[in-house]
């Protein structure tokens, strides 16, 4: 069966980065899209980006355009969210989610999310 | 301020029909498809619906999506105490390139 495993929670102070990493196991990896959302406490959902694990090719949001990078590691099935210059504004729980059809930007299987903290 | 627009808060009681809205633009609904998650408090989202009206296999038939124009819907009909939830609706964005999510529907039962 798939499942999406996330890295633990994280407490970072502003100006740092964080890496977030997605563990997929039950499917072949290389062949779905993984994107990533967050969603800060009490707020709703905010898309990053995705990454095609296959290829390696990205795509950021608009708001996250040189903050952001997501990267993969094919041999352990395992993507990767780098965020940096942290502020408090970054503060929430961030989830993994794969794509299933090509174009329709739907998101079938989630992580169980990565709370990270930004706190001075 | 989120590109699609739901409403902030809906209700219903235990068998009832309710529909959640969402409402976007040329770019957004006008062009693309809409999924639509359910969040349960603490937990990930789950796909409910996906391309305006698919259903994921698991996703009982009381859950129905519609799709016209710039809008899309969520229904969820014989309303049950568990259907409490938060209810997202998402698409494509051509303008931005983004997946854009509507702010969230908190359903109370």
């Amino acid at each position: 069966q798939v499942h999406l495993g996330q890295s633990g929670a994280e407490v970072k102070k502003p100006g740092a980065s964080v890496k977030v990493s997605c563990q997929a196991s039950g499917y072949t990896f290389t062949g779905y899209y993984m994107h990533w959302v967050r969603q800060a406490p009490g707020q709703g959902l905010e898309w990053m980006g995705w990454i095609n694990p296959n290829s390696g090719d990205t795509n950021y949001a608009q708001k996250f355009l040189g903050r952001v990078t997501l990267t993969r590691d094919t041999s352990i099935s395992t993507a990767y969210m780098d965020l940096s210059w942290l502020t408090s504004d970054d503060t929430a729980v961030y989830f993994c989610a794969r794509q299933t059809h090509a174009l329709v930007f739907d998101f079938d299987y989630w992580g169980p999310g990565t709370l990270v903290s930004v706190s001075s | 301020q989120s590109v699609l627009t739901q409403p902030p808060s809906a209700s219903g009681t235990p068998g009832q029909r309710v529909t959640i809205s969402c409402s976007g633009s040329d770019s957004t609904i006008g062009s693309n498809t809409v999924n639509w998650y359910r969040q349960l408090p603490g937990t990930a989202p789950e796909l409910l619906i996906y391309t305006n009206i698919q259903r994921p296999s698991g996703v009982p038939d009381r859950f129905s999506g519609s799709k016209s124009g710039t809008s899309a819907s969520l229904a969820i009909s014989g309303l049950q105490s568990e259907d409490e939830a938060d209810y997202y609706c998402a698409t494509w964005d051509d303008s931005l390139n983004d997946v854009v999510f509507g702010g969230g529907t908190k359903l109370t039962v």
